[in-house]
């Protein structure tokens, strides 16, 4: 079955230190793959996307994110984090679906950083 | 203004009470998404529709019904509301059905608890 996988429900860091959220994808699903960010009380919006192309992805508030195939893994990355980064992290892909796409999302990693 | 709304942003209903979920978007999208948002459980489909002539059922349809008003507005009913219906409704539009087109842009959210 198709599946986007998110390993970690929850991670706690400490301001300015970095974090690597993991998310992993089955290889039956397409490599069109996206991060999305919940902040608080609010709906997702998309952080960065791979479609095609360099497999170093940057996005915004400097969130990277690297595609590696050998892997199925699209792990999001930041070398410093803040405060405001405290947020709810969705990876998803794109599978085709009747002449098009649709979307399967992970599970969700809830990052809270600690002052 | 948002692009993406939806009304109410919290709701407290009754079981076997019908309820109607309201999305309007004024970002000339053709399409529009329907989704709940359970803890542990990530985003999944409820219906989908690629215009106002075209309506489908996502992964999780059973107990809810949608309507196609217009280009910009998508309601979601749930026609007689159970308890493991409380969640966290999303609304999202998207306009193209290319990868490179398939961001989705989410509405705020609607609560609704089921008593």
């Amino acid at each position: 079955a198709q599946s986007v996988t998110q390993l970690d429900s929850q991670v706690p860091v400490f301001e300015e230190a970095p974090v690597e959220l993991r998310c992993n994808y089955s290889s039956s699903v397409s490599v069109y793959l996206f991060w999305y960010v919940q902040y608080p009380n609010q709906g997702l919006q998309l952080l960065l996307k791979y479609l095609s192309g360099s497999t170093l992805v940057k996005g915004i508030n400097g969130f990277e994110a690297e595609f590696n195939k050998s892997q199925t893994s699209f792990h999001l990355r930041k070398p410093s984090v803040h405060i405001s980064d405290t947020a709810e992290y969705f990876c998803a892909a794109l599978e085709p679906h009747s002449g098009t796409y649709k979307y399967i999302f992970g599970t969700g990693t809830r990052l809270k950083v600690l002052a | 203004d948002a692009d993406v709304t939806q009304t109410p942003r919290n709701r407290i209903t009754k079981t076997g009470k019908r309820i109607m979920l309201e999305c309007s978007q004024t970002k000339g999208h053709d399409r529009m998404y329907w989704y709940r948002q359970d803890p542990g459980l990530g985003l999944r489909l409820i219906y989908y529709s690629f215009d106002v002539k075209d309506i489908n059922k996502g992964e999780i349809s059973d107990g809810y019904s949608v309507s196609r008003q217009a280009q910009a507005k998508f309601s979601l009913s749930l026609e007689s509301a159970i308890p493991n219906q409380t969640a966290l409704y999303f609304c999202a539009t998207s306009d193209s059905t290319s990868p490179r087109g398939n961001e989705q842009f989410f509405g705020p959210g609607t609560r609704l608890t089921v008593l």
